[in-house]
């Protein structure tokens, strides 16, 4: 089972909202991984989880807390977004945890829009 | 510093024709991974190939092949017979030491394959 589940697929927030993404692997997968992708651009990596531990923080705004709660599980806390941060959110998770010298399989993404 | 050019934005072609697309990368790494991963409309980033550095090896996989050249760092990627199905954003990326084994990513090549 090759499978990385996000939902929800899609969500619309207001900028006062809080919500939460969530993702989960059954692979065994060690490292799990957020994205943000714009449209016409390559994903941006966001945070790394690595064991369970957030070894990698791409000086993401505060607005966005992630958070592990174990090895299967993978959540994306948002909190007082901004318009521009509407885009497609993906998780990832790869074998290594050391980073990606294996391969990494992906979500099919969350397409977040703030209004 | 790494980096990957694809310097393709859009490719147009008539179905059953073949078609290659272009990675060109740069490290100061020895040992790095490259990849490739296929994004349909639907946003899901799909794994086709990962490459380490030592393997010069070309990869057939069906319809799809892969021409690794160290010696002009490119990683191509080919498409033999090609289908609507094949219609899609795909990315080159690179993962070494210099980049803490984080994915470095191409701009993408976005593929379309008329009928």
């Amino acid at each position: 089972d090759t499978e990385v589940t996000q939902t929800p697929k899609h969500l619309v927030m207001g900028m006062t909202n809080k919500k939460s993404l969530k993702c989960e692997q059954h692979m065994g997968h060690r490292a799990m991984y957020w994205y943000k992708q714009k449209a016409k651009k390559p994903p941006e990596l966001m945070f790394v989880y690595s064991y369970e531990k957030l070894s990698i923080n791409e000086s993401v705004p505060s607005r966005f807390s992630p958070e592990c709660p174990n090895s299967s599980l993978l959540n994306l806390h948002l909190h007082a977004l901004q318009p521009e941060d509407s885009a497609l959110y993906l998780c990832a998770s790869s074998l290594g945890s050391e980073g990606m010298n294996t391969e990494a399989f992906f979500g099919q993404g969350t397409r977040l829009t703030v209004v | 510093a790494q980096k990957v050019t694809q310097a393709q934005t859009e490719i147009s072609v008539v179905e059953k024709e073949d078609v290659t697309l272009d990675c060109v990368y740069e490290t100061r790494d020895t040992t790095y991974y490259l990849f490739w991963y296929k994004q349909p409309p639907s946003g899901e980033l799909v794994f086709l190939i990962r490459r380490n550095s030592f393997d010069e090896q070309n990869e057939i996989s069906g319809r799809y092949s892969w021409n690794f050249q160290k010696s002009t760092s490119s990683f191509n990627f080919t498409i033999t017979a090609s289908q609507v199905v094949d219609s899609a954003v795909y990315f080159c990326a690179l993962s070494g030491l210099d980049s803490n084994y984080q994915l470095i990513w191409g701009a993408g090549t976005k593929l379309i394959i008329k009928p």
